[in-house]
């Protein structure tokens, strides 16, 4: 069965520090992990890979996928308050319908 | 990117009673997808709803308690039937970009409360 592992699965930090989130995938014939914030109800999307080894950028976000030891980091860097929200990690397995499998989320809190 | 409406945002029901929520993509998609999530919990595929045939059930979700409509490759509902106080959960539908291998996107939510 298909699974998305988020660890840890909450963390509190303080304005400035550097956070790392971890995302392991159990998915057949994987396609694509992706990430999402998810502040209120709506997740709103961050990050796609496909590829290993590839870091993504934006602003003080980014994320690199491995795709041999199964899995993804997101990284935070200078956290902020308004970093605060559940972060999700998404796999996209072996059908091409965009059905998504999600991992329990990571809940950031940032205190100033 | 898709955008995707959906309401109503929010509703209160009463346990016994049934809730059709509705989600509007502003460009044709194939598939849409309904989630939902429980307090505290991450997001649990529903089903997947094909235009022209019978939506596609996860397990442990079924027809009759989740029924679902597509009549358009724009718009679907997802109807909470016979509500009870373990319904109370977000529902988000959720449509891929444009594009193979693109990114899913989400409805703004629905907030059920059953009391």
């Amino acid at each position: 069965e298909d699974k998305v592992v988020q660890s840890p699965l909450s963390l509190v930090v303080h304005e400035g520090d550097t956070v790392t989130l971890n995302c392991s995938y159990e998915v057949t014939n994987f396609r694509s992990l992706l990430w999402y914030k998810q502040e209120k109800k709506a997740p709103t999307f961050l990050f796609m890979l496909t590829s290993s080894g590839i870091e993504k950028k934006s602003g003080r976000l980014s994320s690199i996928l491995d795709k041999k030891e199964l899995f993804s980091i997101l990284n935070i860097t200078a956290t902020q308050t308004g970093d605060s929200a559940v972060y999700l990690c998404a796999s996209r397995g072996s059908s091409n319908t965009g059905k998504l499998i999600f991992g329990q989320g990571t809940t950031l809190q940032v205190k100033p | 990117s898709a955008v995707i409406s959906q309401k109503p945002s929010r509703d209160i029901c009463q346990r016994g009673t049934s809730l059709t929520i509705q989600c509007q993509v502003d460009s044709q998609v194939t598939m849409m997808f309904w989630y939902r999530q429980q307090p505290g919990q991450s997001l649990t595929l529903i089903a997947t709803a094909n235009q022209g045939s019978e939506a596609t059930y996860e397990s442990g979700f079924v027809i009759d308690k989740f029924p679902i409509s597509r009549p358009n490759l724009t718009f679907s509902t997802l109807t909470v039937s016979n509500m009870s106080p373990e319904d109370s959960s977000i529902y988000l539908c959720s449509a891929p970009g444009q594009g193979a291998g693109t990114e899913a996107f989400f409805g703004q939510g629905t907030r059920l409360t059953v009391v």
